[in-house]
């Protein structure tokens, strides 16, 4: 058990430019999920996957945000056109896919946008 | 929809003092709870767990009670140490591992 794995743990970006991170979960977790957060606050949520399918994301993702687990197994998360509101760190996590049960976090990307 | 509310911070304490961090809830059905913990540099990490009314999660000298009468799910330590100095995050679930986390509270010890 290796853990969450993100990268890359720090980007600067200009605004309007593209990122993409990267999220290796734990290898025999079925469910996959990204959060946001911002200073002083707690994660937001943003998607989640089990297996390779997407079942939901966040009525505040905006169309700029888009995410794949094409295999089922490592997830990314680009963010197109960024603006400096994108600022943030993003966080990964896994889980075994059962309902109510734990999360495991990665250390996060964070994001800065100027 | 789904929220929970964490007493503000930041809270600072003595070595062996004795900590209690609020959190209420409000959720449709019934949700399971969760604090987590986020030491610096580090990721967000399970500290302790209750999935139905009445039960008791306990970890590391941690404690909290799931009342479901007053929706309250706080955070106990009868004597703290320098270690434990940390973000602390309440958080519930009710589906799918999609989980609603509160602002956290940052707890300082000092020695």
């Amino acid at each position: 058990d290796t853990g969450v794995s993100q990268n890359p743990r720090h980007k600067i970006t200009k605004r309007g430019q593209n990122v993409t991170f990267r999220c290796d979960p734990i290898s025999e977790h079925n469910r996959l999920y990204w959060y946001r957060q911002t200073l002083g606050q707690g994660p937001e949520f943003l998607t989640y996957f089990q297996n390779e399918a997407q079942l939901e994301k966040s009525r505040l993702l905006s169309d700029r945000f888009s995410a794949e687990r094409p295999k089922g197994s490592f997830s990314t998360l680009e963010i197109q056109r960024t603006e400096q509101g994108d600022s943030a760190m993003y966080l990964c996590a896994s889980s075994l896919g059962q309902d109510n049960e734990k999360l495991f976090f990665g250390s996060g990307t964070q994001l800065s946008v100027l | 929809g789904n929220s929970v509310t964490q007493m503000e911070g930041p809270v600072t304490l003595s070595e062996e003092a004795f900590l209690t961090i609020n959190c209420t809830y409000t959720a449709t059905g019934y949700p399971s709870l969760f604090w987590y913990v986020q030491y610096p540099g580090e990721g967000l990490q399970l500290l302790l767990k209750a999935t139905k009314a009445d039960d008791k999660g306990s970890n590391k000298g941690f404690e909290a009670t799931y009342r479901k009468e007053t929706t309250s799910f706080h955070l106990e330590k009868g004597s703290v140490q320098v270690s434990d100095s940390a973000v602390y995050f309440c958080a519930l679930n009710t589906n799918a591992g999609k989980s609603t986390f509160g602002d956290g509270t940052t707890l300082t010890v000092k020695p």
